[in-house]
Protein backbone atom coordinates (compact mmCIF):
# COMPACT_ATOMS: atom_id res chain seq x y z
CA UNK A 1 0.00 0.00 0.00
CA UNK A 2 1.06 3.84 0.14
CA UNK A 3 3.54 4.71 3.13
CA UNK A 4 5.98 7.28 4.21
CA UNK A 5 8.94 5.14 5.25
CA UNK A 6 12.63 6.36 6.48
CA UNK A 7 16.12 4.86 5.22
CA UNK A 8 17.79 5.05 8.23
CA UNK A 9 16.68 3.83 12.01
CA UNK A 10 19.13 5.38 13.81
CA UNK A 11 21.55 8.69 13.29
CA UNK A 12 24.43 9.23 15.70
CA UNK A 13 25.90 12.83 15.45
CA UNK A 14 28.63 14.79 17.14
CA UNK A 15 27.14 17.66 18.76
CA UNK A 16 27.35 20.99 16.90
CA UNK A 17 27.56 18.95 13.36
CA UNK A 18 25.02 19.04 11.05
CA UNK A 19 22.19 16.30 10.94
CA UNK A 20 20.28 14.85 7.49
CA UNK A 21 16.99 12.94 7.90
CA UNK A 22 15.55 11.04 4.96
CA UNK A 23 12.21 10.29 4.22
CA UNK A 24 10.54 8.36 1.05
CA UNK A 25 7.42 8.88 0.20
CA UNK A 26 5.35 6.61 -2.26
CA UNK A 27 1.97 8.67 -3.22
CA UNK A 28 2.33 11.12 -5.95
CA UNK A 29 -0.52 12.88 -4.73
CA UNK A 30 0.59 14.30 -1.34
CA UNK A 31 0.58 17.91 -1.59
CA UNK A 32 2.03 18.90 1.86
CA UNK A 33 4.60 17.38 4.13
CA UNK A 34 5.32 17.22 7.30
CA UNK A 35 7.97 17.17 10.04
CA UNK A 36 7.60 16.27 13.68
CA UNK A 37 10.23 15.88 16.93
CA UNK A 38 8.92 13.32 19.19
CA UNK A 39 10.72 12.93 22.86
CA UNK A 40 10.29 10.28 25.19
CA UNK A 41 6.86 9.38 26.10
CA UNK A 42 5.61 12.68 24.62
CA UNK A 43 3.41 13.58 21.70
CA UNK A 44 5.11 14.57 18.42
CA UNK A 45 5.54 18.43 18.17
CA UNK A 46 5.60 20.43 14.47
CA UNK A 47 9.20 20.80 13.41
CA UNK A 48 8.81 22.47 9.46
CA UNK A 49 6.43 21.84 6.52
CA UNK A 50 6.48 21.79 3.13
CA UNK A 51 4.18 22.15 0.38
CA UNK A 52 4.50 20.15 -2.95
CA UNK A 53 4.64 23.82 -5.00
CA UNK A 54 8.25 24.06 -3.06
CA UNK A 55 11.41 22.36 -2.85
CA UNK A 56 12.94 23.89 -0.05
CA UNK A 57 12.30 25.73 3.22
CA UNK A 58 14.11 27.09 5.79
CA UNK A 59 13.66 27.42 9.49
CA UNK A 60 15.30 28.23 12.72
CA UNK A 61 18.36 25.40 12.27
CA UNK A 62 15.99 23.45 10.01
CA UNK A 63 15.65 23.17 6.63
CA UNK A 64 13.52 21.06 4.73
CA UNK A 65 14.33 19.56 1.14
CA UNK A 66 11.67 18.21 -1.05
CA UNK A 67 12.09 16.05 -4.56
CA UNK A 68 9.24 15.59 -5.97
CA UNK A 69 10.79 13.74 -9.04
CA UNK A 70 12.27 10.77 -6.65
CA UNK A 71 9.82 11.27 -3.71
CA UNK A 72 12.02 11.99 -1.15
CA UNK A 73 12.38 14.33 1.49
CA UNK A 74 14.97 15.42 3.91
CA UNK A 75 15.34 17.53 7.19
CA UNK A 76 18.65 19.43 7.60
CA UNK A 77 19.62 20.38 11.24
CA UNK A 78 22.60 22.76 11.63
CA UNK A 79 24.61 22.77 14.37
CA UNK A 80 22.53 19.79 16.23
CA UNK A 81 22.57 20.36 20.18
CA UNK A 82 22.11 17.96 22.59
CA UNK A 83 17.83 19.14 23.18
CA UNK A 84 17.67 17.55 19.20
CA UNK A 85 18.11 14.13 20.14
CA UNK A 86 14.32 12.65 19.33
CA UNK A 87 12.70 10.50 17.10
CA UNK A 88 11.69 12.34 13.89
CA UNK A 89 9.25 11.48 11.63
CA UNK A 90 7.80 12.46 8.01
CA UNK A 91 4.07 12.75 7.28
CA UNK A 92 2.44 13.41 4.30
CA UNK A 93 -0.83 14.61 3.41
CA UNK A 94 -2.94 12.92 1.20
CA UNK A 95 -5.05 16.17 0.08
CA UNK A 96 -8.65 17.62 1.24
CA UNK A 97 -10.42 14.17 0.71
CA UNK A 98 -10.39 12.37 3.76
CA UNK A 99 -7.47 14.99 4.96
CA UNK A 100 -5.44 11.81 6.31
CA UNK A 101 -2.54 12.67 7.74
CA UNK A 102 0.04 9.44 7.50
CA UNK A 103 3.43 8.88 8.89
CA UNK A 104 6.92 7.34 8.24
CA UNK A 105 8.79 5.05 10.62
CA UNK A 106 10.36 7.79 12.33
CA UNK A 107 14.48 8.16 12.65
CA UNK A 108 15.87 8.29 16.09
CA UNK A 109 18.78 11.24 16.12
CA UNK A 110 21.59 10.65 19.07
CA UNK A 111 23.62 13.78 19.64
CA UNK A 112 27.14 12.45 21.25
CA UNK A 113 28.77 15.36 23.42
CA UNK B 1 -5.13 30.14 22.08
CA UNK B 2 -5.84 26.38 21.12
CA UNK B 3 -5.27 23.65 23.56
CA UNK B 4 -5.73 19.65 23.23
CA UNK B 5 -6.23 17.58 26.41
CA UNK B 6 -5.94 13.70 26.14
CA UNK B 7 -6.65 11.14 29.47
CA UNK B 8 -5.19 9.39 31.10
CA UNK B 9 -2.13 9.55 30.74
CA UNK B 10 -1.38 5.77 31.50
CA UNK B 11 -3.68 2.88 31.95
CA UNK B 12 -2.71 -0.50 32.85
CA UNK B 13 -6.08 -2.95 32.17
CA UNK B 14 -6.75 -6.46 32.22
CA UNK B 15 -7.62 -8.72 29.26
CA UNK B 16 -10.81 -8.56 28.44
CA UNK B 17 -12.14 -5.44 30.34
CA UNK B 18 -13.36 -2.02 28.38
CA UNK B 19 -11.76 1.34 27.32
CA UNK B 20 -12.60 4.98 27.16
CA UNK B 21 -10.30 7.27 26.24
CA UNK B 22 -11.24 10.95 26.12
CA UNK B 23 -9.54 13.70 24.06
CA UNK B 24 -10.92 17.09 23.69
CA UNK B 25 -9.63 20.63 21.82
CA UNK B 26 -10.35 24.23 23.46
CA UNK B 27 -9.80 27.15 21.51
CA UNK B 28 -10.98 26.19 17.72
CA UNK B 29 -14.17 24.83 16.09
CA UNK B 30 -15.12 21.85 13.48
CA UNK B 31 -11.63 21.00 13.97
CA UNK B 32 -10.51 17.44 11.96
CA UNK B 33 -9.63 14.82 14.61
CA UNK B 34 -7.45 11.55 14.93
CA UNK B 35 -6.46 8.75 17.10
CA UNK B 36 -3.02 7.34 16.57
CA UNK B 37 -1.22 4.27 18.21
CA UNK B 38 1.95 3.95 18.09
CA UNK B 39 4.00 0.69 19.30
CA UNK B 40 6.88 0.68 21.36
CA UNK B 41 9.67 2.07 18.92
CA UNK B 42 7.59 2.32 15.62
CA UNK B 43 5.81 4.96 13.85
CA UNK B 44 2.35 6.09 14.27
CA UNK B 45 -0.23 4.21 12.55
CA UNK B 46 -3.51 5.87 11.82
CA UNK B 47 -6.98 4.17 13.62
CA UNK B 48 -9.45 6.79 13.15
CA UNK B 49 -10.18 10.19 11.79
CA UNK B 50 -13.23 12.44 11.87
CA UNK B 51 -14.64 15.54 10.23
CA UNK B 52 -17.67 16.49 12.03
CA UNK B 53 -20.12 15.06 14.63
CA UNK B 54 -20.77 11.55 14.26
CA UNK B 55 -18.42 11.11 11.14
CA UNK B 56 -15.94 8.54 11.97
CA UNK B 57 -13.93 7.20 9.30
CA UNK B 58 -11.72 4.03 10.16
CA UNK B 59 -8.62 2.79 8.93
CA UNK B 60 -7.73 -0.34 10.11
CA UNK B 61 -9.32 -3.18 11.27
CA UNK B 62 -9.24 -3.79 14.42
CA UNK B 63 -10.82 -4.07 17.82
CA UNK B 64 -10.99 -0.46 18.68
CA UNK B 65 -13.76 1.96 17.90
CA UNK B 66 -14.57 5.28 17.76
CA UNK B 67 -17.02 7.95 18.94
CA UNK B 68 -17.06 12.21 17.94
CA UNK B 69 -20.44 13.12 20.16
CA UNK B 70 -19.47 17.12 20.36
CA UNK B 71 -17.64 19.12 17.97
CA UNK B 72 -14.15 19.33 19.79
CA UNK B 73 -14.62 15.70 21.61
CA UNK B 74 -13.46 12.69 20.55
CA UNK B 75 -12.99 9.15 21.87
CA UNK B 76 -11.67 5.85 21.39
CA UNK B 77 -13.13 2.78 23.24
CA UNK B 78 -13.20 -1.04 23.02
CA UNK B 79 -15.87 -3.74 24.32
CA UNK B 80 -12.88 -5.81 25.29
CA UNK B 81 -9.21 -5.29 24.82
CA UNK B 82 -6.82 -7.57 24.23
CA UNK B 83 -3.09 -8.03 24.39
CA UNK B 84 -2.21 -6.92 20.95
CA UNK B 85 -4.08 -3.62 21.82
CA UNK B 86 -1.05 -2.04 24.18
CA UNK B 87 0.58 0.93 23.06
CA UNK B 88 0.73 4.41 22.79
CA UNK B 89 -2.56 6.36 21.77
CA UNK B 90 -1.98 9.66 20.68
CA UNK B 91 -5.32 12.01 19.64
CA UNK B 92 -4.32 15.11 17.55
CA UNK B 93 -6.50 17.97 15.48
CA UNK B 94 -5.73 19.88 12.17
CA UNK B 95 -7.97 23.23 11.03
CA UNK B 96 -6.89 22.74 7.45
CA UNK B 97 -8.57 26.30 6.66
CA UNK B 98 -5.81 28.19 8.97
CA UNK B 99 -3.18 25.85 8.25
CA UNK B 100 -2.49 22.21 8.03
CA UNK B 101 -0.20 20.54 10.62
CA UNK B 102 -1.78 18.45 12.96
CA UNK B 103 -1.24 19.69 16.84
CA UNK B 104 -0.92 15.81 18.96
CA UNK B 105 -2.04 15.64 23.07
CA UNK B 106 0.63 14.09 25.30
CA UNK B 107 -0.45 10.51 24.81
CA UNK B 108 -1.93 7.75 26.53
CA UNK B 109 0.12 4.70 27.57
CA UNK B 110 -2.21 1.58 27.85
CA UNK B 111 -0.68 -1.59 28.98
CA UNK B 112 -3.13 -4.78 28.55
CA UNK B 113 -2.32 -7.65 30.73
Amino acid sequence: GESVGLHLPTLSVQEGDNSIINCAYSNSASDYFIWYKQESGKGPQFIIDIRSNMDKRQGQRVTVLLNKTVKHLSLQIAATQPGDSAVYFCAENRGAAGNKLTFGGGTRVLVKP
Amino acid sequence: SQTIHQWPATLVQPVGSPLSLECTVEGTSNPNLYWYRQAAGRGLQLLFYSVGIGQISSEVPQNLSASRPQDRQFILSSKKLLLSDSGFYLCAWRKLEDGTEAFFGQGTRLTVV
